[in-house]
Order: structure tokens, then sequence, then C-alpha cells
């Protein structure tokens, strides 16, 4: 079945390293995103890519980084510079401009 | 004020009571999507759609783009309903902006 990995759904890690989320897809999607969310709000952006090799900051990129080397795979590194990094994380991935988006289940990061 | 507004926050409601579920927007889009988040945190995509309305089982979503606004519809809502919902747009090169969820509880 095709879908998206996200993995793996808990993440405890200490403060000052930094993590790596990994998000696969074998939908043959061009586009794939990072998104943030945190209790109470709705999801923001950290990253998004429209194709191999190419990505592009969305709202809230500062300290983290992103890499897109193979179509299927978009991972999320969370740095030591990222201020408050305990969230849930979500990849997402869509064929083309406007078209329906495919959710993982998510990371759970907790830094401590 | 969020580009994407969802009412309630909260509902609670007894099984098999209909539900309503609306979203305003104030951005020009070309679709918005209607999601659903289980307590595990995966979410699941219910319905996009760009007008008029679309139905699946017991779910039922309207959009009125001239009004900028979206309902999602459950009719003789049941326990396993209970997530939150989040209406999400697309706006611009494939940014999606997400209202902050109507989280909905269902009792027996």
């Amino acid at each position: 079945d095709g879908g998206i990995t996200q993995s793996p759904k808990y993440l405890f890690r200490k403060e000052g390293q930094n993590v790596t989320l990994s998000c696969e897809q074998n939908l043959n999607h061009d586009a794939m995103y990072w998104y943030r969310q945190d209790p109470g709000q709705g999801l923001r952006l950290i990253y998004y890519s429209q194709i191999v090799n190419d990505f592009q900051k969305g709202d809230i990129a500062e300290g983290y980084s992103v890499s897109r080397e193979k179509k299927e795979s978009f991972p999320l590194t969370v740095t030591s510079a990222q201020k408050n990094p305990t969230a849930f994380y979500l990849c997402a991935s869509t064929p083309g401009w406007g078209t329906e988006a495919f959710f993982g289940q998510g990371t759970r990061l907790t830094v401590v | 004020k969020n580009e994407v507004e969802q009412s309630p926050q909260n509902l609670t409601a007894q099984e098999g009571e209909f539900i309503t579920i609306n979203c305003s927007y104030s951005v020009g889009i070309s679709a918005l999507h209607w999601l659903q988040q289980h307590p595990g945190g995966g979410i699941v995509s219910l319905f996009m759609l760009s007008s008029g309305k679309k139905k699946h089982g017991r779910l039922i979503a309207t959009i009125n783009i001239q009004e900028k606004h979206s309902s999602l519809h459950i009719t003789a809502s049941h326990p396993r309903d209970s997530a939150v919902y989040i209406c999400a747009v697309f706006q611009g090169a494939q940014k999606l902006v997400f209202g902050q969820g109507t989280r909905l509880t269902i009792n027996p």
C-alpha cells in the first residue's frame, strides 16, 4: 500500500543534541512538507520541497534543517539551535499544486 | 487574526446528534481540506473540495467560495467520530494553512 512513513513515533533526546526525523513516501509525490504542532495550536510549516534537491523555508524554519536527495525521502533535523524543540512533527506530501495532501502518523519529540 | 478560523473550538454532543463544524478563511485559496486527527496524532484527509458539496458516508462537506466559508457536517454521530477536525486551505504555491482544529467528543 502507498503511503507516508514517519519514524520513530516517539523520540526522546537530551537538550543540546541534534536529532533527525525520518519521512519516507512511496506515492511518487513531488512535493513534501514538514509541519510542527504544539498543544492548542494549528500546524505550522517548517520546510517544504517541491522537487528533488530543492527546498524552501516555511514560517518557522529557524533551528531546523532538511535535505531532499531522493524523491521518496525528506528527513528533518532538529538542531540544538531550536529553542523549544519539544513538539509533534508531521510530514506530508502532495502530487502537485493544490492537490490532496497525504500525512504521516507523526513523531512526538520530547527534549529533556 | 488567523487566516483560517474554525468554530467551535470544542464541541460535546450525544450519540446520534447532527454535528456542524465551521471554517472561515480570509485568503484566496485554490482548495480546502477537511482533516481528522485522532488522539494518537495521525491525520487522515476526509475531503478536499474547491466548490459545492461532497458526501462520504455520514460526512458532508460544503464550501461557499464567495463567502469564504466551509462547513463539515456529521449525521447520526457516533462515539468513534470523536477526534479533532482540522480545516486547511491551499494558499499559493502548495502552501497549506491550517485552522486550530475543533475537538469533537461524542458521548454514548
